[in-house]
């Protein structure tokens, strides 16, 4: 079956700092990646998605490279702010008629100013 | 304009009652979902419906009974709560289709269970 692994949290950074968010999958056939990001209580939002190797996704200064060699979806950003504290999520739809998003188990962001 | 609403935002309740959650997207989306998050974050589908049809239906007790009146509601029904149910609840929707399509969510329902 689909599976996501997301690297564990929870993540603390100072402000302007490098971040990397790894996420690896394991799937049949040829999914959509999704990176979603939801703020504190609130629901989910999309932050970037590809959908077909070698694409790049990118938003509000994140980006993730669908690589299927290594099959992973890492996220990244070269300045991280306050505002992107969060939870990030790393996620998977399968192709075909069933569609389903297959979530990681979440990665908790603090930026500290 | 909310793209996708839920209704409560908070529901607490006694262990043994029956509850609803009601959930309306109104981006002309053919279909929708349930999610269940835990308290780790832990988010796992439970329902997906196209054009009122159930398409995915995972391992949920047969207490949870969605309902689609029509494409733009997916309401969720609860008989007799139990302590584990108590989680937040999101509700999202999507075009049919391809697997590259984008799921908008709800602002997600928390139900505690007394």
């Amino acid at each position: 079956g689909n599976s996501v692994t997301q690297m564990e949290g929870p993540v603390t950074l100072s402000e302007e700092a490098f971040l990397t968010i790894n996420c690896t999958y394991t799937a049949t056939g040829y999914p959509s990646l999704f990176w979603y990001v939801q703020y504190p209580g609130e629901g989910l939002q999309l932050l970037l998605k590809a959908t077909k190797a070698d694409d790049k996704g990118s938003n509000k200064g994140f980006e993730a490279t669908y690589r299927k060699e290594t099959t992973s979806f890492h996220l990244e950003k070269g300045s991280v702010q306050v505002s992107d504290s969060a939870v990030y999520f790393c996620a998977l739809d399968s192709s075909g008629s069933a569609r389903q998003l297959t979530f990681g188990s979440g990665t908790q962001l603090t930026v500290l100013p | 304009d909310t793209a996708v609403s839920q209704t409560p935002k908070y529901l607490v309740t006694q262990m043994g009652n029956d509850k609803s959650i009601k959930c309306e997207q109104n981006l002309g989306h053919d279909t929708m979902y349930w999610y269940k998050q835990d308290s780790k974050k832990f988010l796992k589908i439970m329902f997906s419906y196209n054009n009122k049809e159930l398409i995915i239906n995972e391992t949920v007790p047969n207490r949870f009974s969605p309902k689609s009146p029509d494409k733009a509601h997916l309401n969720l029904h609860i008989n007799s709560l139990e302590l584990g149910d108590s989680a937040v609840y999101f509700c999202a929707s999507s075009r049919a289709g391809t697997s590259t399509d984008t799921q908008y969510f709800g602002p997600g329902t928390r139900l505690t269970v007394l």
